[in-house]
């Protein structure tokens, strides 16, 4: 079965500091990983994803996340955050072996950015 | 905006009603997932459709909710006899068939509350 389990339900940094939002998935097969934004009253944004190419993925707004097998985690990083970055950020799973591609999300990460 | 598009984006309801939702795709895109979210959770998943074939349905998805997607363009959700506990943000992806997890596409959502 998938998973993901975000590890901070809420994150707080000062404008300007690093971002980092945790993530570890379980999965038996090889996974795909993303990143989505929903920030409030809009729908889900995709930030990054990883499809078994690059460990190393980029998305917008500065964002990127390392991919980890031997540790199962996908964990999202920013250098210097924005105020506009103020959402909640999920983590989600899928694997080839699901035909139906359905994601399996975590249960959010909500990112408050101070001035 | 990410080209899904869902109507309407707020319904409040008595319980015991009936409500139907509506979710525009990305025109070429061949699959079309529901997913219902409830406050401080993240998204999980209802249906898919490929084309106009409803291929999987979660055992979230109770004998009062119907889905249907006629011919493979719009979809639509019903929640007949509506519960307090249906009140939830209900979301619409659509993606394209690929080899393997492909991006999804979120709606807006439309927000359901069940008085």
């Amino acid at each position: 079965a998938q998973s993901v389990t975000q590890l901070d339900s809420h994150v707080s940094v000062s404008e300007g500091t690093p971002v980092l939002l945790r993530c570890n998935y379980s999965s038996s097969y090889s996974p795909s990983l993303f990143w989505y934004v929903q920030h409030p009253n809009k729908g889900l944004q995709l930030l990054l994803k990883y499809t078994s190419a690059a460990t190393l993925v980029k998305g917008i707004n500065g964002f990127e996340a390392e991919f980890k097998k031997s540790e199962t985690s996908f964990h999202l990083t920013k250098p210097s955050a924005h105020m506009s970055d103020a959402a909640e950020y999920f983590c989600v799973v899928s694997d080839l072996r699901n035909t139906g591609n359905q994601f399996y999300f975590g249960t959010g990460t909500s990112l408050t950015v101070i001035p | 905006d990410t080209g899904v598009s869902q109507d309407p984006r707020h319904k409040i309801t008595k319980r015991g009603q009936n409500v139907t939702f509506r979710c525009d795709p990305i025109s070429e895109h061949n699959r079309l997932y529901w997913y219902r979210q409830t406050l401080g959770q993240g998204p999980e998943f209802l249906t898919y459709f490929q084309n106009e074939a409803q291929l999987e349905k979660s055992r979230l998805l109770s004998d009062r909710f119907s889905a249907e997607r006629p011919k493979g363009s719009f979809s639509t959700l019903e929640i007949q006899r509506t519960e307090q506990g249906d009140s939830a943000m209900y979301l619409c992806a659509s993606s394209l068939l690929a080899g393997g997890p492909g991006t999804q596409y979120f709606g807006p959502g439309t927000r359901l509350t069940v008085l």
